[in-house]
């Protein structure tokens, strides 16, 4: 069965100080993560694939299959950042994902 | 161009009662997704369209729910006989096309928050 696992409901921290939003997964087969963002007001929207390796708005994520981990990390945190975030696991070929709880990111001035 | 729309954005009924959720996804989408989302928790799929036809409804909870596309665009959920565990924000997405081993953004509606009192 996939799961996700997001362990803290809520990350404060103040304007540029480095964040890190925890994931852990479960899956037994080859698998798909994303991070999934929801800022104030907004919609849900996709922030990152670990497929693609990219670096948006200054966020990156490396999927670490031996912790089965894919945290999501940014040196700088800036008060734009607060948001909901959302893990979220793919894989066998479906790419309907399974969303962890969300972690609830708070950005102090 | 215009995103994914859904309506109503808030509905409130009766223990009970039946409901219809609406999804318009983006113009030549041929994937629609319906998740629910409870307080505190992340969205939890419940059945996706590939065209008119439900591809997967591995997610539905039980019979009192149901969905449709007959036209492949417009996407209806419905639920019977609601319960107070059926309060919950349903979302809606659609993306360009899904087929296996291939991956298209999905795209969210802002949901439709039921309320059964």
């Amino acid at each position: 069965a996939q799961r996700v696992t997001q362990p803290e409901k809520l990350l404060s921290v103040f304007k540029g100080a480095p964040v890190e939003l925890k994931c852990n997964y479960s899956y037994s087969g080859s698998p798909e993560l994303f991070w999934y963002v929801q800022y104030s007001r907004q919609r849900l929207q996709l922030l990152l694939r670990h497929i693609s390796r990219e670096s948006i708005k200054g966020f990156t994520a490396d999927l670490n299959k031996g912790e089965t981990s894919f945290h999501l990390k940014k040196p700088f945190a800036q008060e734009e950042d607060s948001a909901m975030y959302y893990c979220a696991l793919g894989g066998g070929g479906s790419y309907i994902p399974t969303f962890g709880r969300g972690t609830s990111l708070i950005v102090h001035p | 161009g215009a995103g994914v729309s859904q309506t109503p954005s808030n509905k409130v009924t009766e223990k009970g009662k039946y409901v219809e959720l609406r999804c318009d996804p983006i113009s030549g989408h041929t994937a629609l997704y319906w998740y629910r989302q409870s307080l505190g928790q992340g969205p939890e799929f419940l059945i996706y369209f590939q065209g008119t036809g439900a591809a997967d409804d591995s997610g539905l909870p039980n019979d009192r729910f149901f969905a449709v596309r007959p036209e492949g665009s417009v996407s209806t959920l419905k639920i019977q006989r609601t319960e107070r565990g059926d309060s919950a924000v349903y979302l809606c997405a659609s993306s360009k096309n899904v087929g296996l081993g291939s991956y298209n953004e999905q795209f969210f509606g802002p949901g439709t928050r039921l309320t059964v009192l």
